[in-house]
């Protein structure tokens, strides 16, 4: 079966811009988490959706949005832009939730100059 | 305030040895630990996990020891492959949709 995409691989913004990634999970998958990877502080959750309804938030600034549509598939926005939020976003997906464990995608590799 | 400690950021070890990495956790309420590994430019892997009932599990060379009175889990792999080399991390849930991880550890297998 296929598993958990994410679009684009890669991305180059400028400073103040924003963007929009989108994740499909794996069919029949309805929680959907992201996560923000870097060198420094290593994979940090951000989000939960679960059936189209943020269940859980992690403690990022209220530039990082997201949301999920009745098809599972989950699109994350990032408003104004930093240079600290370059980073590997990644998109999981899994039946119910964390104690299901979860499948990622290979992520979006986000560089903001 | 790090819930989740992987304390070795690197560990090498030779060809069909055992390799453990370590994880210390603080929050008594996570009740379930997985381990994931991740090769660069890919998302992590899921290896195996081990809920809180629980002080052993596992699944062929891998093998996750938990110790709750320490807040200590570790994965052991035996025998070690040179294709087993990737950043392992350890993660833990208390079923509140997330998983807190830890910062990772690079293990290499030398040939």
């Amino acid at each position: 079966k296929a598993g958990v995409t994410q679009t684009p691989r890669y991305l180059i913004k400028t400073r103040g811009q924003q963007v929009t990634l989108s994740c499909s999970p794996i069919s029949g998958h309805r929680s959907v988490s992201w996560y923000q990877q870097t060198p420094g502080q290593g994979l940090q959750f951000l989000f939960e959706y679960f059936s189209e309804t943020q269940r859980n938030k992690g403690n990022f600034p209220g530039r990082f949005s997201g949301r999920q549509f009745s098809n599972s598939r989950s699109e994350m926005n990032v408003s104004t832009l930093e240079l600290g939020d370059s980073a590997l976003y990644l998109c999981a997906s899994s039946l119910q939730g964390a104690d299901y464990g979860y499948t990622f995608g290979s992520g979006t590799r986000l560089t903001v100059v | 305030d790090q819930q989740v400690k992987q304390n070795s950021p690197s560990l090498s070890v030779q060809e069909g040895r055992i390799s453990i990495l370590n994880c210390d956790y603080t929050n008594s309420m996570f009740d379930y630990f997985l381990w994931y590994k991740k090769y660069p430019a890919e998302g992590p892997t899921f290896l195996i996990s081990i809920s809180s009932i629980k002080d052993k599990n596992e699944d062929g060379r891998f093998t996750v020891f938990l110790n709750k009175s320490a807040k200590h889990l570790s994965l052991h792999i035996v025998p070690s492959q040179p294709g087993d080399s990737a950043v392992y991390f350890c993660a833990a849930t208390g079923g509140g949709g997330n998983l807190i991880f830890g910062k990772g550890t690079k293990l290499s297998v030398k040939p």
